[in-house]
């Protein structure tokens, strides 16, 4: 059956250090993989996509992912995480083309 | 955890048909709901905020007349795609906004697939 599963409910970063989300995924073909960031009160936001190509992939506000089929992952990093980062944070996985599957989600929190 | 039920999960219709979708928070009360579209091998585009017991608030460039969102109760947003054509064949998804005092998330319903012939 085809799932996501984002480990981490929540994590705690210092503002200025490296975050990495963690993101595994179950689908028989090549996935379309994206990373959403939910902020409080707004809608979801895309981060960054991957459909084919280069495996690492460049988004917004810093953020990039590496997609490793070895390890079926799609893992979230930033180098250095700002205070304006704290949000929730999904994985999803195009599945046949039309829908989509959703993890989780990561509670991000950022501490001074 | 909470669950949003989504219903249909598909749907075939005529071309100049109305279909309704109904998301449904299960075990929360959801007093915001937002509606996504998706074409295929796209990300998702927000539609609308829908807020219970007032009117929706759309996205630049989405036709609230076509488009029509209702959220009459804290569980229950429904949107009817009106005088559906083909063009509007896509997948359809909400999400639940659950809060209390400490916390914060979305839920996401399963998508409604929408095929107009």
């Amino acid at each position: 059956a085809q799932s996501v599963t984002q480990p981490d409910i929540h994590i705690t970063v210092s503002e200025g250090a490296s975050l990495e989300l963690r993101c595994n995924y179950s689908y028989g073909a090549t996935p379309y993989l994206f990373w959403y960031v939910q902020s409080p009160g707004q809608g979801l936001q895309l981060l960054l996509k991957y459909f084919s190509g280069d495996t690492l992939v460049q988004g917004i506000k810093g953020f990039e992912a590496e997609f490793k089929r070895s390890q079926s992952s799609f893992n979230l990093r930033k180098p250095s995480v700002h205070w304006s980062d704290a949000a929730e944070y999904f994985c999803a996985v195009g599945a046949g083309g039309f829908k989509t599957i959703f993890g989780a989600g990561t509670r991000l929190f950022v501490k001074a | 955890g909470a669950v949003v039920s989504q219903h249909p999960s598909r749907v075939i219709c005529k071309s100049g048909t109305s279909v309704k979708i109904e998301c449904r928070s299960l075990d929360f009360q959801a007093t915001t709901m937002f509606w996504y579209r998706q074409f295929p091998k796209q990300s998702l585009m927000l539609m609308a905020t829908s807020n219970e017991g007032s009117k929706a608030t759309y996205e630049q460039g989405v036709e609230k007349d076509k488009f029509l969102i209702n959220h009459a109760s804290l569980t229950l947003s429904t949107l009817t795609v009106t005088s559906a054509h083909p063009e509007d064949s896509s997948f359809y998804i909400c999400s639940a906004r659950f809060r209390d005092r400490a916390n914060e998330k979305l839920f996401f319903g399963s998508g409604t697939q929408l095929s107009v012939l």
